[in-house]
């Protein structure tokens, strides 16, 4: 089954405490994109990356760092997670930039204390 | 911001066909019209999308009109699990100045009743 999957679904941590949300696709897309979503703002881009080891700030990147070592995997880190960034995240994949469908992930519900 | 303007919610009795209307006045001739649904906090999900001519599939139905400043998502037989935020999005397809982000606005609460 075509998908893209986000580990861990549910995280509750202390302010400083660094976390890694893991994203994988099993489709060979070349894109993908993590996305916060919080009440009254709708979803906000992250960071993108069109393909490995190509990446790039969306439109909310500060506080995370990603990476892009192998085309399936697009993980989300937090090296010193604050309450602000207590959301819900998802990561998203399509065939290329701009190309079609994007598929988005189950989503991971973060909560910093 | 959005270039899309939805109503914020709408009613639709199961089994009725469900019409949700966009606007998108500002809309490119490279821009395309995405329709995507959020069941409660689950991930978004793709409906369908179209540049110019009508588009159809198994879920549902896209009507852009003959200038694209507006659109209709319909959904021929709406069933209690089609409750759901329901975004229209304008993008650009493949280009060099496109993130490949998709902004949603604030969408259109549909509500499928019994």
């Amino acid at each position: 089954e075509a998908q893209v999957t986000q580990n861990p679904r549910y995280l509750i941590t202390v302010t400083g405490k660094k976390l890694t949300v893991t994203c994988s696709q099993n489709m060979n897309h070349e894109y993908m994109s993590w996305y916060r979503q919080d009440p009254g703002l709708g979803l906000r881009q992250i960071y993108y990356s069109m393909n490995v080891e190509v990446t790039d700030k969306g439109d909310v990147p500060e506080g995370y760092k990603v990476s892009r070592k192998e085309k399936r995997n697009f993980p989300l880190i937090l090296e010193s997670p604050s309450p602000n960034q207590t959301s819900l995240y998802f990561c998203a994949s399509s065939i290329q930039r701009g190309v079609g469908e994007q598929f988005f992930g189950p989503g991971t519900r973060l909560t910093v204390l | 911001d959005a270039k899309t303007t939805q109503p914020p919610s709408m009613d639709c009795a199961e089994g009725r066909a469900a019409n949700l209307p966009c606007n998108h006045s500002t809309i490119s001739g490279n821009e395309y019209v995405y329709w995507y649904r959020q069941i409660h906090s689950q991930g978004p999900q793709y409906i369908i999308h179209g540049l110019k001519n009508n588009e159809t599939n198994e879920m549902a139905s896209l009507i852009i009109t003959e200038d694209r400043k507006s659109s209709t998502l319909i959904l021929p037989h709406a069933t209690l699990r089609d409750t759901a935020v329901y975004y229209c999005i304008v993008r650009v397809g493949k280009g060099s100045s496109n993130t490949g982000k998709l902004i949603f606005g604030q969408g259109t609460t549909l509500q499928v009743k019994p």
